[in-house]
Protein backbone atom coordinates (compact mmCIF):
# COMPACT_ATOMS: atom_id res chain seq x y z
CA UNK A 1 0.00 0.00 0.00
CA UNK A 2 1.41 3.34 -0.83
CA UNK A 3 1.98 5.69 1.99
CA UNK A 4 3.29 9.41 2.71
CA UNK A 5 4.41 10.53 6.37
CA UNK A 6 5.26 13.84 7.26
CA UNK A 7 7.04 13.78 10.63
CA UNK A 8 6.70 17.01 11.93
CA UNK A 9 3.22 19.13 12.34
CA UNK A 10 4.86 22.26 12.24
CA UNK A 11 8.31 23.85 11.29
CA UNK A 12 9.63 27.12 12.58
CA UNK A 13 11.98 28.78 11.07
CA UNK A 14 13.05 32.93 11.37
CA UNK A 15 12.99 34.73 7.81
CA UNK A 16 16.45 34.48 5.80
CA UNK A 17 16.97 31.29 6.95
CA UNK A 18 16.84 27.98 5.43
CA UNK A 19 13.82 25.86 5.70
CA UNK A 20 13.30 22.11 5.47
CA UNK A 21 9.73 20.42 5.22
CA UNK A 22 10.55 16.51 5.35
CA UNK A 23 8.50 13.66 3.57
CA UNK A 24 9.32 9.93 3.61
CA UNK A 25 7.04 7.91 0.83
CA UNK A 26 6.48 3.77 0.83
CA UNK A 27 5.07 2.94 -3.07
CA UNK A 28 5.48 -0.45 -4.81
CA UNK A 29 7.05 0.14 -8.08
CA UNK A 30 8.22 3.57 -9.02
CA UNK A 31 7.00 6.95 -7.00
CA UNK A 32 5.64 10.13 -8.40
CA UNK A 33 6.12 12.37 -5.51
CA UNK A 34 4.71 15.75 -5.37
CA UNK A 35 4.81 18.62 -3.11
CA UNK A 36 1.44 21.21 -2.91
CA UNK A 37 1.15 24.54 -0.42
CA UNK A 38 -2.19 25.50 0.95
CA UNK A 39 -3.49 28.58 2.26
CA UNK A 40 -5.97 28.80 4.83
CA UNK A 41 -10.06 28.28 2.93
CA UNK A 42 -7.87 27.80 0.28
CA UNK A 43 -7.56 24.66 -2.62
CA UNK A 44 -3.98 23.58 -3.56
CA UNK A 45 -1.43 24.83 -4.99
CA UNK A 46 1.48 22.74 -6.79
CA UNK A 47 5.00 23.32 -6.21
CA UNK A 48 6.83 20.89 -7.57
CA UNK A 49 6.93 17.17 -8.44
CA UNK A 50 9.39 14.28 -9.28
CA UNK A 51 8.56 11.60 -11.78
CA UNK A 52 12.20 10.64 -12.91
CA UNK A 53 15.45 12.16 -13.54
CA UNK A 54 17.40 14.86 -11.98
CA UNK A 55 17.27 14.14 -8.31
CA UNK A 56 17.06 17.76 -7.29
CA UNK A 57 13.77 19.00 -8.87
CA UNK A 58 12.72 23.37 -8.55
CA UNK A 59 9.93 24.55 -8.49
CA UNK A 60 7.17 27.25 -7.84
CA UNK A 61 8.78 30.28 -5.37
CA UNK A 62 11.79 29.13 -4.54
CA UNK A 63 11.66 25.64 -3.80
CA UNK A 64 13.14 22.52 -4.30
CA UNK A 65 13.43 19.06 -3.52
CA UNK A 66 15.55 16.09 -3.60
CA UNK A 67 14.51 12.70 -3.82
CA UNK A 68 16.41 10.24 -2.17
CA UNK A 69 15.82 6.84 -3.01
CA UNK A 70 18.06 4.98 -0.60
CA UNK A 71 16.00 6.56 2.19
CA UNK A 72 12.86 6.73 0.58
CA UNK A 73 12.50 10.73 1.08
CA UNK A 74 11.55 14.04 -0.78
CA UNK A 75 12.03 16.55 1.76
CA UNK A 76 11.12 19.75 0.30
CA UNK A 77 13.66 22.91 0.61
CA UNK A 78 14.23 26.65 0.26
CA UNK A 79 17.40 28.38 0.55
CA UNK A 80 16.05 31.56 2.20
CA UNK A 81 12.72 31.69 3.58
CA UNK A 82 10.06 34.16 3.52
CA UNK A 83 7.29 35.40 5.92
CA UNK A 84 4.95 34.53 3.12
CA UNK A 85 5.97 31.00 2.55
CA UNK A 86 3.92 30.57 6.03
CA UNK A 87 1.44 27.84 5.30
CA UNK A 88 0.24 24.11 5.12
CA UNK A 89 2.41 21.94 2.50
CA UNK A 90 1.77 18.53 1.75
CA UNK A 91 3.39 15.60 0.12
CA UNK A 92 2.19 13.54 -1.87
CA UNK A 93 2.70 10.45 -4.09
CA UNK A 94 1.52 8.67 -7.08
CA UNK A 95 2.23 4.83 -7.99
CA UNK A 96 3.30 5.25 -11.42
CA UNK A 97 0.57 4.76 -14.60
CA UNK A 98 -2.19 5.24 -11.70
CA UNK A 99 -3.63 8.39 -13.49
CA UNK A 100 -4.02 11.20 -10.77
CA UNK A 101 -4.78 9.41 -7.76
CA UNK A 102 -3.22 10.35 -4.73
CA UNK A 103 -2.07 9.68 -1.54
CA UNK A 104 -1.72 12.74 0.74
CA UNK A 105 0.66 13.10 3.84
CA UNK A 106 -0.32 14.89 7.33
CA UNK A 107 0.57 18.31 6.06
CA UNK A 108 2.94 20.39 7.72
CA UNK A 109 2.31 24.19 8.99
CA UNK A 110 5.44 26.24 8.01
CA UNK A 111 6.16 29.40 10.07
CA UNK A 112 8.58 31.84 9.04
CA UNK A 113 8.66 34.34 11.56
CA UNK A 114 10.10 38.00 10.41
CA UNK B 1 -2.36 27.87 -16.08
CA UNK B 2 -5.44 25.58 -16.27
CA UNK B 3 -7.97 26.46 -13.97
CA UNK B 4 -10.75 24.51 -11.88
CA UNK B 5 -13.69 26.21 -10.16
CA UNK B 6 -15.63 25.11 -7.35
CA UNK B 7 -18.84 26.50 -6.19
CA UNK B 8 -19.91 27.46 -3.10
CA UNK B 9 -17.09 28.35 -1.41
CA UNK B 10 -18.93 28.11 1.76
CA UNK B 11 -22.42 26.89 2.42
CA UNK B 12 -24.67 26.58 5.71
CA UNK B 13 -27.20 24.37 5.79
CA UNK B 14 -29.45 22.34 8.13
CA UNK B 15 -29.20 18.76 9.40
CA UNK B 16 -31.56 16.30 6.93
CA UNK B 17 -30.88 19.03 3.77
CA UNK B 18 -28.93 17.83 0.81
CA UNK B 19 -26.37 19.86 -0.62
CA UNK B 20 -24.10 20.28 -3.98
CA UNK B 21 -21.31 20.89 -4.69
CA UNK B 22 -19.68 22.03 -8.43
CA UNK B 23 -16.51 21.45 -9.54
CA UNK B 24 -15.62 23.13 -12.97
CA UNK B 25 -12.41 22.91 -15.32
CA UNK B 26 -12.41 25.99 -16.90
CA UNK B 27 -10.03 25.68 -19.72
CA UNK B 28 -9.85 22.05 -19.59
CA UNK B 29 -11.65 18.45 -20.68
CA UNK B 30 -11.40 16.09 -17.21
CA UNK B 31 -11.07 13.31 -17.94
CA UNK B 32 -11.14 12.31 -14.34
CA UNK B 33 -12.15 14.37 -11.24
CA UNK B 34 -11.61 13.32 -7.75
CA UNK B 35 -13.09 14.54 -4.76
CA UNK B 36 -11.78 15.08 -1.20
CA UNK B 37 -12.75 15.66 2.13
CA UNK B 38 -10.30 17.77 4.74
CA UNK B 39 -10.63 18.15 8.57
CA UNK B 40 -9.19 21.29 9.99
CA UNK B 41 -5.23 21.23 10.02
CA UNK B 42 -5.73 17.13 8.83
CA UNK B 43 -4.55 15.43 5.26
CA UNK B 44 -6.88 15.15 2.38
CA UNK B 45 -8.56 12.17 2.34
CA UNK B 46 -9.79 10.74 -1.32
CA UNK B 47 -13.51 10.26 -1.37
CA UNK B 48 -14.11 9.53 -4.67
CA UNK B 49 -12.75 9.58 -8.18
CA UNK B 50 -14.92 9.67 -11.25
CA UNK B 51 -14.52 9.40 -15.18
CA UNK B 52 -16.98 11.30 -17.27
CA UNK B 53 -19.86 8.93 -18.30
CA UNK B 54 -19.64 6.13 -15.69
CA UNK B 55 -19.75 5.42 -12.15
CA UNK B 56 -17.55 7.09 -9.22
CA UNK B 57 -15.16 4.90 -7.43
CA UNK B 58 -15.73 5.25 -3.68
CA UNK B 59 -12.61 4.98 -1.30
CA UNK B 60 -13.21 2.31 1.42
CA UNK B 61 -15.21 3.38 3.81
CA UNK B 62 -17.27 6.15 1.78
CA UNK B 63 -21.05 5.92 1.50
CA UNK B 64 -21.78 6.37 -2.04
CA UNK B 65 -25.78 6.43 -1.40
CA UNK B 66 -24.76 9.62 1.07
CA UNK B 67 -22.00 11.52 -1.32
CA UNK B 68 -23.39 11.18 -5.13
CA UNK B 69 -20.53 11.99 -7.56
CA UNK B 70 -21.93 13.00 -10.94
CA UNK B 71 -19.84 13.54 -13.75
CA UNK B 72 -21.97 14.30 -16.84
CA UNK B 73 -19.63 16.31 -19.01
CA UNK B 74 -15.80 16.46 -19.42
CA UNK B 75 -16.04 20.23 -17.42
CA UNK B 76 -18.13 19.54 -14.80
CA UNK B 77 -18.73 16.99 -12.09
CA UNK B 78 -21.00 17.24 -8.77
CA UNK B 79 -21.06 16.24 -5.18
CA UNK B 80 -24.20 15.86 -3.68
CA UNK B 81 -24.02 15.08 0.33
CA UNK B 82 -27.58 13.82 1.01
CA UNK B 83 -29.61 14.22 4.34
CA UNK B 84 -26.69 15.96 5.91
CA UNK B 85 -25.88 15.93 9.26
CA UNK B 86 -23.37 17.31 11.53
CA UNK B 87 -20.36 15.65 11.17
CA UNK B 88 -20.62 15.88 7.45
CA UNK B 89 -18.95 19.29 8.38
CA UNK B 90 -15.80 19.53 6.66
CA UNK B 91 -13.59 21.17 3.69
CA UNK B 92 -14.20 19.39 0.41
CA UNK B 93 -11.57 19.79 -2.29
CA UNK B 94 -12.18 18.54 -5.89
CA UNK B 95 -9.37 17.82 -8.63
CA UNK B 96 -9.37 17.86 -11.98
CA UNK B 97 -7.13 16.35 -14.67
CA UNK B 98 -6.22 15.34 -18.17
CA UNK B 99 -3.39 13.63 -20.12
CA UNK B 100 -1.44 15.38 -22.31
CA UNK B 101 1.78 13.29 -24.34
CA UNK B 102 4.66 12.25 -21.95
CA UNK B 103 2.56 13.98 -18.93
CA UNK B 104 -0.81 14.21 -16.84
CA UNK B 105 -1.92 17.33 -15.35
CA UNK B 106 -3.79 17.61 -12.03
CA UNK B 107 -5.15 20.82 -11.09
CA UNK B 108 -7.55 21.44 -7.71
CA UNK B 109 -10.33 23.74 -7.34
CA UNK B 110 -10.52 26.11 -3.95
CA UNK B 111 -12.80 24.13 -1.99
CA UNK B 112 -16.22 24.02 -0.27
CA UNK B 113 -16.63 24.51 3.29
CA UNK B 114 -19.22 22.84 4.21
CA UNK B 115 -21.44 23.68 8.08
CA UNK B 116 -24.09 21.09 8.79
CA UNK B 117 -26.34 22.69 11.81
Amino acid sequence: AQSVAQPEDQVNVAEGNPLTVKCTYSVSGNPYLFWYVQYPNRGLQFLLKYITGDNLVKGSYGFEAEFNKSQTSFHLKKPSALVSDSALYFCAVRRGGNTGKLIFGQGTTLQVKP
Amino acid sequence: GAVVSQHPSRVICKSGTSVKIECRSLDFQATTMFWYRQFPKQSLMLMATSNEGSKATYEQGVEKDKFLINHASLTLSTLTVTSAHPEDSSFYICSAGFREVGNEKLFFGSGTQLSVL
